[in-house]
């Protein structure tokens, strides 16, 4: 089974920190993404990556930044965090580019910015 | 990228089968038509995928008429464990990376 963890389920910071969410997967798989899940809008694309060191950006990255030096890992960078980043944090992957193809989802990391 | 549209919610109660609709008016040529399910504090999951006509899995069916323009995903005789957020998605075989998952379709199973 694919399996998609994050690091944290829940998480609390303050106004103005940095944040650092990690995403790991044991599939070896190219793409990951990561995506942000706010009640009634679904959920909206912030940033994937299609290789080590490559990324794109979503339809909402501004506030954001990624990193992903090893191909299993993706983490997503909050540089100062603001309470409209309160939200769930949803990390995926899949096996390639392929819009049609099935993305693994971890469980969520909740994150509340006061 | 087509877009979806889909019903906000739905109610239903356990046994009966649950059909959810979702329009795609602008599917392209080589876009496939997904479905996830999401419960509650969990990530979605993958449960049907399908072209043209039906598909049917252990979990769901999926039904496309000719003109691919909506389809629908068929649950039948629903638990109250089948209640989750239900998302249509469209996208193609041949490259670009960007699915646009929608705010859902809230089916709520009542005993």
């Amino acid at each position: 089974d694919v399996k998609v963890t994050q690091s944290s389920r829940y998480l609390v910071k303050r106004t103005g920190e940095k944040v650092f969410l990690e995403c790991v997967q044991d599939m070896d798989h190219e793409n990951m993404f990561w995506y942000r899940q706010d009640p009634g809008l679904g959920l909206r694309l912030i940033y994937f990556s299609y290789d080590v060191k490559m990324k794109e950006k979503g339809d909402i990255p501004e506030g954001y930044s990624v990193s992903r030096e090893k191909k299993e890992r993706f983490s997503l960078i909050l540089e100062s965090a603001s309470t409209n980043q309160t939200s769930m944090y949803l990390c995926a992957s899949s096996p390639s580019g392929r819009a049609v193809d099935e993305q693994y989802f971890g469980p969520g990391t909740r994150l509340t910015v006061t | 990228l087509a877009k979806t549209t889909q019903p906000i919610s739905m109610d239903s109660y356990e046994g009966q089968e649950v059909n959810i609709t979702c329009s795609h008016n602008n599917i392209a040529t080589n876009d496939y038509i997904t479905w996830y399910q999401q419960f509650p504090s969990q990530g979605p999951r993958f449960i049907i995928q399908g072209y043209k006509t039906k598909v049917t899995n252990e979990v769901a069916s999926l039904f496309i008429p000719a003109d691919r323009k909506s389809s629908t995903l068929s649950l039948p005789r629903v638990s109250l464990s089948d209640t989750a957020v239900y998302y249509c998605l469209v996208g193609g075989a041949n490259g670009g990376f960007k699915t646009i998952f929608g705010a859902g379709t809230r089916l709520f199973v009542k005993a």
